[in-house]
């Protein structure tokens, strides 16, 4: 499967414990998105990366939130001190800078805050 | 900042019937447009988009799409449902030539009887 790749695909952990996603695009795109998708909800647009360089984050990604893309291939999402609200399913998507901007998604992570 | 409004959360239909979901975005300068859809268990998968040109679109499963400019729409078409097609649906934009996030809607859950 050469899709976007996520792991893990669940994860369930305690209050004030931190987590971290990570996410692999598809091999040939260097854009890669990360949203978050609560129940009832469309997606929502946390951050993304052209390469390794982190261009845009939005208001809801806290402090407490942190991505990288250290060599611009896979990414990483963590979340430190985890809260109740953070529970949602965590999507990442990528896209090719050649050619109109395409988000082609993963699977998901779905993390349970306890 | 951009918005997209779907207007049906849920609907439900018998096999064979039309099917018409609504979208409609808010955004003033030139926007590319996007309908995903999610089968239950599976991730998004792309239906179809809208860059320019032919303001019809057609998509992947007999769906279509008409960008309407003077109504800010984007309504999602089929002419004949199938049980099949039984999934959450979601209406997304960016700005054109942009790289950033996509903005999504709500979704519509579609409930196909047979």
């Amino acid at each position: 499967d050469t899709g976007v790749s996520q792991d893990p695909r669940h994860k369930i952990t305690k209050r004030g414990q931190n987590v971290t996603f990570r996410c692999d695009p598809i091999s040939e795109h260097n854009r890669l998105y990360w949203y978050r998708q609560t129940l009832g909800q469309g997606p929502e647009f946390l951050t993304y990366f052209q390469n390794e360089a982190q261009l845009e984050k939005s208001r809801l990604l806290s402090d407490r939130f942190s991505a990288e893309r250290p060599k611009g291939s896979f990414s990483t999402l963590e979340i430190q001190r985890t809260e109740q609200g953070d529970s949602a399913m965590y999507l990442c998507a990528s896209s090719s800078t050649s050619g109109p901007n395409i988000q082609y998604f993963g699977a998901g992570t779905r993390l349970s805050v306890l | 900042a951009q918005s997209v409004s779907q207007h049906n959360h849920h609907v439900i239909l018998s096999e064979a019937a039309s099917l018409e979901l609504g979208c409609n975005y808010s955004y003033g300068g030139t926007v590319n447009l996007f309908w995903y859809v999610q089968y239950p268990g599976q991730h998004l998968q792309l239906l179809l988009k809208y860059f320019s040109g032919d303001p019809l679109v057609k998509g992947i499963k007999g769906f279509e799409a008409e960008f309407i400019k003077s109504k800010f729409s984007f309504n999602l078409r089929k002419p004949s449902v199938q049980w099949s097609d039984t999934a959450e649906y979601f209406c997304a934009s960016h700005s054109g030539g942009g790289a950033d996030g996509l903005t999504f809607g709500k979704g519509t859950h579609l409930i196909i009887q047979p």
